[in-house]
């Protein structure tokens, strides 16, 4: 089975914190995605990588960074957290073959205070 | 703005009851994809359907494509109260090999399913 994880469920932080999110995949893709969750929004893409060292924004990536040095590793930055940045952070990834479905991780829930 | 719009937002039923959600885009697609969330949970994947494909089954879902109208339908019948989930279309847009798979949602469709 896809095990995606992340580093944790809930998240409390204040403002003008740094703020590392993980994900971790275990599949061996090659694309991996952060999203966020808002109730009436839905999910929107943040940023995405699809191969070690390379990203590319997604549709809000603004107030936020992200990394991937390794393979099975993606984090999200929030480099100056702010009250508008709590939300529900989805992390996802799918292989560059077949279907393209995504595997969720089961997400953070962060409160910026 | 999203790429695909559930319709009804919300939908209750009982048990054993049909329940069909319907979805809505707006650009040319390479396929699109139903998701399941539990509440407050990441979301799972349920069935994806191709661009070319019509109709497709998986256990009690059934989805549908009309390209044409740009529109696509999931039922699910015999419904159980364990069906009780937030239902998302994601689509994936015909951008030939660069779209890295990347998805756009809709905002989902609330289905309580009562025992």
């Amino acid at each position: 089975d896809v095990k995606v994880t992340q580093s944790s469920r809930y998240l409390v932080k204040r403002t003008g914190e740094k703020v590392f999110l993980e994900c971790v995949q275990d599949m061996d893709h090659e694309n991996m995605f952060w999203y966020r969750q808002d109730p009436g929004l839905g999910l929107r893409l943040i940023y995405f990588s699809y191969d070690v060292k390379m990203k590319e924004k997604g549709d809000i990536p603004e107030g936020y960074s992200v990394s991937r040095e390794k393979k099975e590793r993606f984090s999200l930055i929030l480099e100056s957290a702010s009250t508008n940045q709590t939300s529900m952070y989805l992390c996802a990834s799918s292989g560059t073959s077949g279907l393209r479905e995504q595997f969720f991780g089961p997400g953070t829930r962060l409160t910026v205070l | 703005s999203q790429q695909g719009e559930e319709d009804p937002q919300a939908l209750s039923i009982q048990e054993g009851e049909n329940a069909t959600m319907n979805c809505s885009y707006k650009t040319s697609i390479n396929n699109l994809q139903w998701y399941r969330q539990n509440s407050g949970r990441g979301l799972v994947h349920l069935i994806l359907i191709r661009s070319n494909e019509r109709e497709k089954h998986s256990g009690r879902l059934r989805v549908t494509l009309d390209t044409s109208k740009k529109s696509s339908s999931l039922l699910i019948t015999a419904s159980r109260a364990a069906d009780t989930a937030s239902y998302f279309c994601a689509t994936v847009k015909n951008a030939g090999g660069t779209s890295y798979g990347k998805l756009t949602f809709g905002q989902g469709t609330i289905l309580t399913v009562h025992p």
